[in-house]
């Protein structure tokens, strides 16, 4: 089944212990992205990468940092986390060029105390 | 600033009538025009979309209205059905056929059908 995949899906952690949440894709998507979820304020993109080695920064990227070492992986890390950092966060992927359409995976809600 | 806006939080509607769920953006340069659905523990799928080179879209129950010169998209859902309740949020991108899949999304609106 092609899909999206993240984890932890649940975590609640506390203020500055470095926590990574993992995303891997199965349909050999070239681009990926990370999203987070907030009431009000919909879903805004923190980093994206169009391909191994090419990332950049979104709309949000204060306090996290990605890598795209394999196509297939594309982690998100806190390297020391907030509480304005609790949210919702999606990873995303689509084929490339002209791709508009992103497949999301099923979120993983991060709570910092 | 929010570029993309779902003013109506929240939408309540009798099953087998028409939803009529609304997004205005202000950025000129959008030219494709996305929906999608979310249900609660899942991610956002995708339902519908709309290039800025057309006005309508239709896809079964589903049909997405494009106003260029007012910076409006609508999505209609006729008959509404009690699994159509979900959040939806309306998306748009730059680049069209160029572009990376790099989404700006509206806050949502959350719509709950009656049986």
């Amino acid at each position: 089944e092609a899909q999206v995949t993240q984890n932890p899906r649940y975590l609640i952690t506390v203020t500055g212990k470095k926590l990574t949440v993992t995303c891997s894709q199965n349909m050999n998507h070239e681009y990926m992205s990370w999203y987070r979820q907030d009431p009000g304020l919909g879903l805004r993109q923190i980093y994206y990468s169009m391909n191994v080695e090419v990332t950049d920064k979104g709309d949000v990227p204060e306090g996290y940092k990605v890598s795209r070492k394999e196509k297939r992986n594309f982690p998100l890390i806190l390297e020391s986390p907030s509480p304005n950092q609790t949210s919702l966060y999606f990873c995303a992927s689509s084929w490339g060029v002209g791709a508009n359409v992103l497949t999301f995976g099923a979120g993983s809600r991060l709570t910092v105390l | 600033d929010q570029q993309v806006k779902q003013n109506s939080p929240s939408l309540s509607v009798q099953e087998g009538r028409i939803s009529i769920l609304n997004c205005d953006y202000t950025n000129s340069m959008f030219d494709y025009f996305l929906w999608y659905k979310k249900y609660p523990a899942e991610g956002p799928t995708f339902l519908i979309s709309i290039s800025s080179i057309k006005d309508k879209n239709e896809d079964g129950r589903f049909t997405v209205f494009l106003n260029k010169s007012a910076k409006h998209l609508s999505l209609h859902i006729v008959p509404s059905q009690p699994g159509d309740s979900a959040v939806y949020f309306c998306a748009a991108s730059v680049g069209g056929g160029t572009s990376y899949g790099k989404l700006t999304f509206g806050q949502g609106t959350i719509l709950t059908v009656h049986p």
